[in-house]
């Protein structure tokens, strides 16, 4: 099976501030690769797709990249809606997330 | 109006059975390939298990399978989660997730509210 590995586990950031959040596979995923945003005591809602295309809806200020074993999310400006926890997540003949990355307020 | 409706948990015994329905509005159902999706209380996401469109494939996690059977009747556009022999560990939210098409394949562009499943003596 494949694992997903995020990095980091949480991260302190403040609004306007750039981040980026890395997933790595234990093995090629062939860029079947999303990006959710999770807030308390809610569903998961997809914001990219197959590594770098943005969901419909999803503010501009997010993307996705990367190929192979690792990839990244990007927030260009942070927003306070934005806190909140993030999981990617993999095809490779089954499905598997990462243990999420908790942004949280600096 | 598009949505997914979970119903079913609650609290069980461990080694007992439950049956989770997810109720589909909105959009084709058939047409979809569908999954189940649970968290853990202050944990993060697992997959649990997937049906084709058509319910000619299931695919189970490792620590599901042989113990919980994914089904669907398109008929009703419901999908069901029969999970048998429970565990302390299968206590978790559990969501139903549509699985996408086309670009959006193996992701999953829309979930239910999720229902909690408690197993506990």
């Amino acid at each position: 099976d494949i694992q997903m590995t995020q990095s980091p586990s949480t991260l302190s950031a403040s609004v306007g501030d750039r981040v980026t959040i890395t997933c790595r596979a234990s093995q090629s995923v062939n860029n079947w690769l999303a990006w959710y945003q999770q807030k308390r005591g809610k569903a998961p809602k997809l914001l990219i797709y197959k590594v770098s295309n943005l969901e419909s809806g999803v503010p501009s200020r997010f993307s996705g990249s990367g190929s192979g074993t690792e990839f990244t999310l990007t927030i260009s400006s942070l927003q306070p809606d934005d806190f909140a926890t993030y999981y990617c997540q993999q095809y490779n003949g089954d499905w598997t997330f990462g243990q999420g990355t908790k942004v949280e307020i600096k | 109006q598009l949505q997914l409706v979970e119903s079913g948990g609650g609290v069980v015994q461990p080694g007992r059975s439950l049956r989770l329905s997810c109720a589909a509005s909105g959009f084709t159902f058939r047409a979809y390939p569908q999954h189940w999706v649970r968290q853990a209380p202050g944990r993060g996401l697992e997959w649990v298990a997937s049906l084709s469109f058509d319910a000619s494939n299931t695919y189970y996690a490792d620590s599901v399978k042989g113990r919980f059977t994914i089904s669907r009747d398109n008929s009703w556009n419901t999908l069901y989660l029969h999970m048998n022999s429970l565990r302390l560990e299968d206590t978790a939210v559990y969501y139903c997730a549509r699985e996408g098409l086309a670009a959006h394949l193996h992701s999953f562009d829309m979930w239910g509210q999720g229902t909690m499943v408690t197993v506990s003596s």
